[in-house]
């Protein structure tokens, strides 16, 4: 079975910074994808970024960009010139490339950007 | 993307009763899932609702419990069956877009039940 795993239960930043919420998972699978939701105060889930395990670049989205270590089963979410608006839980996401189609969540990070 | 509403968006309910949520989108999806938020915690996949058949139901999770209907492409219904406050927690439904990359999934705006 796949774990994923986020060590930071809290973090908090001043706008404008940079933040880098960590994530690691373990499974025997050779391919999948690997997800970082946002979970603002609302309670919508967003996909933030998304990333398939065959590409070796590191995914980016405008602001956000993973740092995906697949020998180290390592995918952590680098937040860069953060905003106010970037406060929320963030949960990191695995899902095998074929079969079962469901995700297994990490326990989440609350990530508090301050003014 | 696509828009996925929920009803109801909350809901109080007393003990051993049951409670009904619905999950409506507005594109043609290929599978939808319902998920268990607890209290301050991740989400848990409860099952995968199949059209036309029984849901896929994950372990610790039973159908007399959560009943879950899916009649058509694009509606789906999670049941709450004699309530418990055990149950209190957010119920998510999340769908995999006809035509979708990467097997994303998009999450509707979730039910936060409270049972007394």
């Amino acid at each position: 079975a796949q774990t994923v795993t986020q060590s930071q239960p809290e973090m908090s930043v001043q706008e404008a910074e940079t933040v880098t919420l960590s994530c690691t998972y373990d499974t025997s699978e050779n391919n999948y994808y690997l997800f970082w939701y946002k979970q603002p105060p609302s309670r919508q889930m967003i996909l933030v970024i998304r990333q398939e395990a065959y590409k070796q670049q590191n995914a980016t989205e405008n602001r956000f960009s993973v740092n995906f270590q697949k020998a180290a089963k390592s995918f952590s979410l680098k937040i860069s010139d953060s905003q106010l608006g970037d406060t929320a839980m963030y949960f990191c996401a695995f899902m095998k490339y074929r079969g079962a189609q469901k995700l297994v969540f990490g326990q989440g990070t609350r990530l508090t950007i301050n003014p | 993307s696509a828009v996925i509403s929920q009803k109801p968006s909350r809901d109080i309910c007393q003990r051993g009763t049951s409670l009904t949520i619905q999950c409506q989108v507005d594109s043609q999806v290929t599978m939808m899932f319902w998920y268990r938020q607890q209290p301050g915690q991740s989400l848990t996949l409860i099952a995968t609702a199949n059209q036309g058949s029984e849901a896929t139901y994950e372990s610790g999770f039973v159908i007399d419990k959560f009943p879950i209907s899916r009649p058509n492409l694009t509606f789906s219904t999670l049941t709450v069956s004699n309530m418990s406050p055990e149950d209190s927690s957010i119920y998510l439904c999340s769908v995999r877009l006809a035509g979708g990359r990467y097997n994303e999934q998009f999450f509707g705006p979730g039910t936060r039940l409270t049972v007394l």
